[in-house]
């Protein structure tokens, strides 16, 4: 069974463009969490997501950043016009349906690194 | 709104030592704890968990105790191993699906 797949590993945008991550939950999971992780810095919660729906946004960027769970396909981070404060390690994690809530357990993938030059 | 206090690092110790990384929080409602490991380059995984109140989580040596009266989820290891050293996360997550996560503490183990 393969874990969270996250692609790319490494993004590399100039400012201005657009950075588009993509997540791939575990087989069977419908929970999708989206982490930001500043360098030298903690996680902070963004966005929870199930199967095209958004759950909860409270973490979000008010603008340029929007996530997105379709019925089909992966996961998709995108953030619009990037800028260098927008570097960081952005994490993905998922979650079976039916255990949402504080008994779940969050299984993350490896990360994208996002570098605006 | 939720919050977690995490021990500051970096935290240095010989092989063998004893571990304690301390880790308080503030929620409203009843929330479960976690602890989580990052190696470098690596994504965090799942260490040990504890669901409600006086629950003591365990995994590979560690061990924590969910304390509602302290509020707190101290991580603690008896004898620690170069191997365990990695970045360590408390974490909540609440019953809206919504996660709090520590600031994590850098453990560097010597030999």
């Amino acid at each position: 069974n393969a874990g969270v797949m996250q692609n790319p590993r490494h993004l590399v945008r100039r400012r201005g463009q657009e950075a588009r991550l993509r997540c791939s939950p575990m087989k069977g999971h419908s929970h999708v969490y989206w982490y930001r992780q500043l360098p030298e810095e903690g996680l902070k919660f963004m966005v929870y997501l199930q199967k095209e729906n958004i759950i909860d946004e409270s973490g979000m960027p008010k603008e340029r950043f929007s996530a997105e769970f379709p019925k089909e396909g992966p996961s998709i981070l995108r953030i619009q016009q990037v800028v260098r404060g927008d570097s960081a390690a952005y994490f993905c994690a998922s979650s079976p349906p039916g255990t949402g809530g504080p008994k779940n357990i969050q299984y993350f993938g490896a990360g994208t690194r996002l570098s605006v030059l | 709104g939720d919050s977690v206090t995490q021990m500051e690092g970096p935290v240095t110790l010989s092989e063998e030592a004893f571990l304690t990384i301390n880790c308080t929080y503030t929620a409203t409602g009843y929330p479960s704890l976690f602890w989580y490991v990052q190696y470098p380059g690596e994504g965090l995984q799942l260490l040990l968990k504890a669901t409600k109140a006086d629950d003591k989580g365990s995994n590979k040596g560690f061990e924590a105790t969910y304390r509602k009266e302290t509020t707190s989820f101290h991580l603690e290891k008896g004898s620690v191993q170069v191997s365990d050293s990695a970045v360590y996360f408390c974490a909540l997550h609440t019953n809206a699906g919504k996660s709090t996560f520590g600031d994590g503490t850098t453990l560097t183990v010597k030999p």
